[in-house]
């Protein structure tokens, strides 16, 4: 595997279910991010972490759980989640203090709550 | 809060058209970046621009950073069905801390054979 994976590519559930989404990155980066991006709106970013701390947390309902066991990968648990968490969820790494910030992301994994 | 407006937000053109998008803000920007995203997949990096002033050409694509840093254009000549996508940009703030990226809006292109 190269660059940012993302599993599962699709998600349907329900309002109760509780399930996660998996990234990780081959790159060797240090920073990853978790992003929401909705039908006609800019991309939000969710979350940060940098050397697998949690440098950013944007506003995030708590039905979002974030966790970064290590500098490869990143996880986002959800439950009780209501339909307009309906979204595409992207993930993306970067390396810090490198280049000029750039993030490379996955394929995204396209949510359905029901 | 720095912020990204792009324009224009929908194009659509037949193939072989030239065209311009545009991404401008009232704030610098230490390093500004392009994205393309296909329908069902995360954008793919094209090119960053750092100087102010800099042009990067990517094939057919022509990229620019304004000279005070603030704002920047990607031209596509003879523009090809392939090249329907989200059209991102994305900057990186002076003072920015943890690596955030500052996302525009997006521009979705069509192109029609």
């Amino acid at each position: 595997e190269t660059g940012v994976t993302q599993t599962p590519r699709h998600l349907v559930m329900g309002m109760t279910n509780k399930k996660s989404l998996k990234c990780e990155q081959h790159l060797g980066h240090n920073a990853m991010y978790w992003y929401k991006q909705s039908a006609k709106k800019p991309l939000e970013l969710m979350f940060v972490y940098n050397f697998k701390e949690q440098t950013e947390n944007n506003s995030v309902p708590s039905r979002f759980s974030p966790e970064c066991p290590n500098s490869s990968h990143l996880f986002l648990h959800l439950h009780t989640l209501q339909p307009e968490d309906s979204a595409l969820y992207l993930c993306a790494s970067s390396q810090p203090g490198t280049g000029a910030g750039e993030q490379y992301f996955g394929p995204g994994t396209r949510l359905t709550v029901t | 809060t720095q912020l990204l407006e792009q324009s224009p937000q929908f194009l659509s053109i037949q193939e072989g058209e030239n065209l311009t998008v545009y991404c401008n803000s009232s704030s610098v920007f230490s390093s500004l970046q392009w994205y393309r995203q296909e329908p069902g997949e995360g954008p793919v990096l094209l090119v960053t621009v750092v100087t102010g002033g800099e042009v990067k050409k990517l094939k057919r694509l022509t990229f620019q950073f304004g000279d005070a840093r603030k704002d920047s254009s990607l031209h596509i000549t003879a523009a090809q069905p392939g090249d329907t996508g989200l059209y991102l940009c994305a900057g990186d703030g002076e003072n920015n801390q943890g690596g955030k990226l500052i996302f525009g809006q997006g521009t979705e292109l069509s192109v029609k054979p």
